[in-house]
């Protein structure tokens, strides 16, 4: 069955700290994968995307993440925490019927 | 340009009472896709389409029926609203050659 999973529902990091939100998916073929963020009563913003380029792809707000085939993940990173980036996180994969699932989020919470 | 824009933002329903939300975007998009976030459960697609006069169910399809007799919109029914469908909707599209999802921003809806 085609699934996403995040590792975590809820992160708490420092202030400066590094940022890292685990997703893995289910898959025989590399899908797209992709990184949305949730600000409070919004909707998703795009941070990055994999779409069979680089394995290591560059997002907005100073994220990226690398894809690893041999352990079907895809994890965010981003070095050094700051407290804009307290958000809810989603994992999203497609595959090729179409169809785009989520995981089902992990929030980020900064400490001062 | 409005993007995806979603009607109503709030409703109130009663148990078995029907309603239809509408999703419009003017970008042209191809796939359109309606999915519902709950607490805990990330986001979870119901129905989605990939182009005018065309529909597939997602994850969560029963208790919900869509349209799509024109390309810029997307409509959600709900023929007999049950409590367990109060939900934060949101509606998203993306072009065929893309694979960036644009979201609304949502409708919550309370079925009592």
């Amino acid at each position: 069955a085609q699934s996403v999973t995040q590792l975590g529902s809820h992160v708490s990091v420092s202030e400066g700290a590094l940022v890292l939100l685990r997703c893995n998916y289910s898959s025989s073929v590399p899908p797209y994968l992709f990184w949305y963020v949730q600000y409070p009563n919004q909707g998703l913003q795009l941070l990055l995307k994999y779409t069979s380029a680089a394995t290591l792809v560059k997002g907005i707000n100073g994220f990226e993440a690398e894809f690893k085939k041999s352990e079907t993940s895809f994890h965010l990173t981003k070095p050094s925490a700051h407290m804009s980036d307290a958000a809810e996180y989603f994992c999203a994969v497609k595959y090729r019927d179409d169809k785009i699932i989520f995981g089902k989020g992990t929030r980020l919470h900064i400490l001062p | 340009n409005a993007g995806v824009t979603q009607t109503p933002k709030f409703r109130v329903l009663k148990t078995g009472q029907s309603m239809t939300l509408l999703c419009a975007q003017d970008m042209n998009h191809e796939y359109m896709y309606w999915y519902r976030q709950d607490p805990g459960m990330g986001l979870r697609l119901i129905h989605y389409s990939v182009g005018e006069g065309t529909t597939a169910k997602g994850e969560v399809p029963d208790g919900y029926n869509v349209s799509r007799l024109k390309k810029q919109n997307f409509l959600l029914g709900l023929e007999s609203a049950a409590p367990s469908q109060t939900s934060v909707y949101f509606c998203a599209s993306r072009r065929t050659a893309q694979e960036t999802q644009y979201f609304g921003p949502g409708t919550r809806l309370l079925v009592l």
